[in-house]
């Protein structure tokens, strides 16, 4: 069975620009979450979606941050313009409903110069 | 969310069991104890939970004391790809409730 996959593995942007990440869960999980370790810090919660629904957003940190789940299928994660302090690793986590815990992807490093 | 303290670095010797604490005196009845691990460059990775009595599987053990206010994981035969950070979380189960993550304790296997 494949895990949780996410792309692109590394992104390099400069200040200003739009990044996307894009998160396939495990097949046939509906709870999908975001999270994020920003340089020097804690992995931080960002958001959850219960199939395309956000059942907590409370994580976003601002409205650069986009997160959508069409079909709740796959996830993506967009950062509108991207600032420096937004460099770091961004982590997807799936699991099923009802959940005893979480299966995380590889992450996507992203680093915004 | 109750709040977990562990120590900051710990080593271990490969083949011999890593015993790592983790002080949760705070737990509600509802929560259950957590712990994922980070090897570097890779996402976290569950592996063990409960919520008052002793658990174990393919990859560890889990103490819980009697008043549920620390527990241990315990690694029984530690290789070098046991190296990581581990984190304690407490959480409510099956709630989907959202994982905090704290500083964590990072584990080295000393060969």
């Amino acid at each position: 069975e494949a895990g949780v996959t996410q792309f692109p593995s590394h992104s390099v942007i400069e200040k200003g620009q739009t990044v996307t990440l894009r998160c396939d869960p495990i097949s046939g999980h509906d709870n999908l979450y975001w999270y994020r370790r920003v340089m020097g810090k804690e992995i931080k919660f960002l958001l959850h979606f219960v199939k395309e629904s956000k059942q907590d957003e409370s994580g976003m940190p601002n409205n650069r941050f986009l997160a959508e789940r069409t079909g709740g299928t796959y996830s993506t994660l967009k950062v509108q313009p991207a600032e420096l302090e937004d460099s770091g690793v961004y982590f997807c986590a799936s699991s099923q409903e009802p959940s005893l815990y979480e299966f995380f992807g590889p992450g996507t490093r992203l680093t915004v110069l | 969310d109750a709040k977990t303290t562990q120590p900051t670095s710990m080593d271990c010797a490969e083949g011999r069991a890593a015993n790592l604490p983790c002080n949760h005196s705070t737990i509600s009845g509802n929560e259950y104890v957590y712990w994922y691990r980070q090897i570097h460059s890779q996402g976290p990775q569950y592996i063990i939970h409960g919520l008052k009595n002793n658990e174990t599987n393919e990859m560890a053990s889990l103490i819980i004391t009697e008043d549920r206010k620390s527990s241990t994981l315990i690694l029984p035969h530690a290789t070098l790809r046991d190296t990581a950070v581990y984190y304690c979380i407490v959480r409510r189960g099956f709630g989907n409730e959202k994982l905090t993550f704290g500083t964590g304790t990072r584990l080295t296997i000393i060969p």
